[in-house]
């Protein structure tokens, strides 16, 4: 098993590009998540979903959309990216006890 | 969920054991204890979890306090590799198990 995979690892957009994060695990598992980390601060949740087609917001989810069109994908678009979105973003799957997450994009916006 | 409180860093001798202690003073009763580390530039890691009892794995040892106000996360020999952000974590178990609220943790520096 892969576990969860993002792409891409490194990314630097201009002001008001737009971009997609692509998430995909291979766990089977319901539930996705979405989260961002700044420096120095704790992890963020920006969306989730509870399985295919079923979506909600997190604690910080404008300038944010998700579908969840498979079990397998989690795709995070950012629609017109802002220099307050520069951040570390991390995907997740998770089963009961235990969220399993991926090795992150690093993202920069100019 | 209930709030916790971490010292902000930590500083441990190789081989000895790291106690990383956690203040959950308003957890209520069908809430557990969960523990992730990051290491640094990678995603968060699970470590362990529980509800009252003290519970052991491969990794580490998870003491909870028997007012469940606290609990304290053992590492039994830690070397450099646990070199990592610690965070506990409260929230209740399973149906959407997202949602974790994380603090900005404990910086744990394992020392040679």
């Amino acid at each position: 098993n892969a576990g969860v995979t993002q792409t891409p690892k490194f990314q630097v957009l201009k002001t008001g590009q737009s971009m997609t994060l692509q998430c995909a695990q291979d766990m089977n598992h319901e539930y996705m998540s979405w989260y961002r980390q700044d420096p120095g601060m704790g992890l963020r949740l920006i969306h989730y979903s509870v399985g295919a087609g079923i979506t909600d917001q997190g604690e910080v989810p404008n300038g944010y959309n998700v579908s969840r069109s498979t079990t397998e994908d989690f795709p995070l678009r950012l629609l017109s990216a802002a220099p307050s979105q520069t951040s570390v973003y991390f995907c997740a799957s998770s089963y009961r006890n235990e969220q399993f997450f991926g090795p992150g994009t690093r993202l920069t916006v100019l | 969920d209930a709030k916790t409180t971490q010292p902000t860093s930590m500083d441990c001798a190789e081989g000895r054991a790291a106690n990383l202690p956690c203040n959950h003073s308003t957890i209520s009763g069908n809430e557990y204890v969960y523990w992730y580390r990051q290491i640094h530039s990678q995603g968060p890691q699970y470590i362990i979890h529980g509800l009252k009892n003290n519970e052991t794995n491969e990794m580490a040892s998870l003491i909870i306090t028997e007012d469940r106000k606290s609990s304290t996360l053992i590492l039994p020999h830690a070397t450099l590799r646990d070199t990592a952000v610690y965070y506990c974590i409260v929230k209740h178990y399973g149906g959407s198990q997202g949602n974790l609220i994380f603090g900005k943790g404990t910086k744990l520096s394992v020392k040679p």
